[in-house]
């Protein structure tokens, strides 16, 4: 079975460009988180969708945005860019939603490395 | 202030070798404690999951230990291999299914 996938793996841009970064989830997740990590950092939490809801955001500006498609997927959008953005970003999916708390295990994708130039 | 705070920031060991990473955390209300590895550039693998009631839990070579009076986890990795080098990032999740990750320990593995 396919993990967790992102695209695309690496990305450059510059800043004031928009960025959208793209995650599919394991087949039957219907949670997807988004996480920033900065190098050296443990990933922070951007947001958190369920049934193509959002569930949860956190401490990110307004040119964070995101949302989940009916299959599951999900983007995230970033607009005017800041060098402080350049980052990891992580996409994890998990069965449940996240409040069902347990062992409703996140499982992570492998990132999509955004550096701004 | 980081609810959960790791030590060592990093550290090095021979091949063959055992350590320990240590995980503080002031998580509250708790459900669980994850112990990842994250290979550069790669998303984090679980390693192991403990609820308030487990003490331990092993997967091959890594060992964690939870004492949830103290709030301190550990992961022991026995006979260390290059493979081993990598980021360890201790994840403490709350009741309501909020994550809190630490900053990681840098573990780098040598011939």
């Amino acid at each position: 079975d396919a993990g967790v996938t992102q695209s695309p793996t690496h990305l450059i841009k510059t800043r004031g460009q928009h960025v959208t970064l793209r995650c599919s989830p394991i087949s039957g997740h219907k949670s997807v988180s988004w996480y920033q990590q900065v190098l050296g950092q443990g990933p922070q939490f951007i947001f958190q969708y369920y049934e193509k809801e959002e569930r949860g955001r956190g401490n990110f500006p307004d040119r964070f945005s995101a949302r989940q498609f009916p299959n599951y997927s999900s983007e995230l959008n970033v607009n005017a860019l800041l060098l402080g953005d350049s980052a990891l970003y992580l996409c994890a999916s998990s069965l449940a939603d996240v409040g069902a708390g347990g062992y409703n295990e996140q499982f992570f994708g492998p990132g999509t490395r955004l550096t701004v130039l | 202030k980081n609810q959960v705070e790791q030590s060592p920031q990093s550290l090095i060991i021979l091949e063959g070798k055992n350590c320990t990473l240590q995980c503080n955390y002031t998580v509250s209300p708790f459900s669980n404690l994850r112990w990842y590895k994250q290979d550069t550039g790669r998303g984090p693998v679980s390693l192991t999951i403990m609820t308030f009631s487990e003490n331990t839990k092993s997967n091959g070579r890594y060992t964690a230990t939870l004492d949830a009076d103290t709030k301190q986890s550990s992961l022991h990795i026995t006979a260390s291999q290059l493979s081993d080098s990598a980021s360890y990032i201790c994840v403490v999740t709350d009741s309501w299914g909020k994550l809190q990750f630490g900053a990681g320990t840098q573990v780098v593995v040598t011939p």
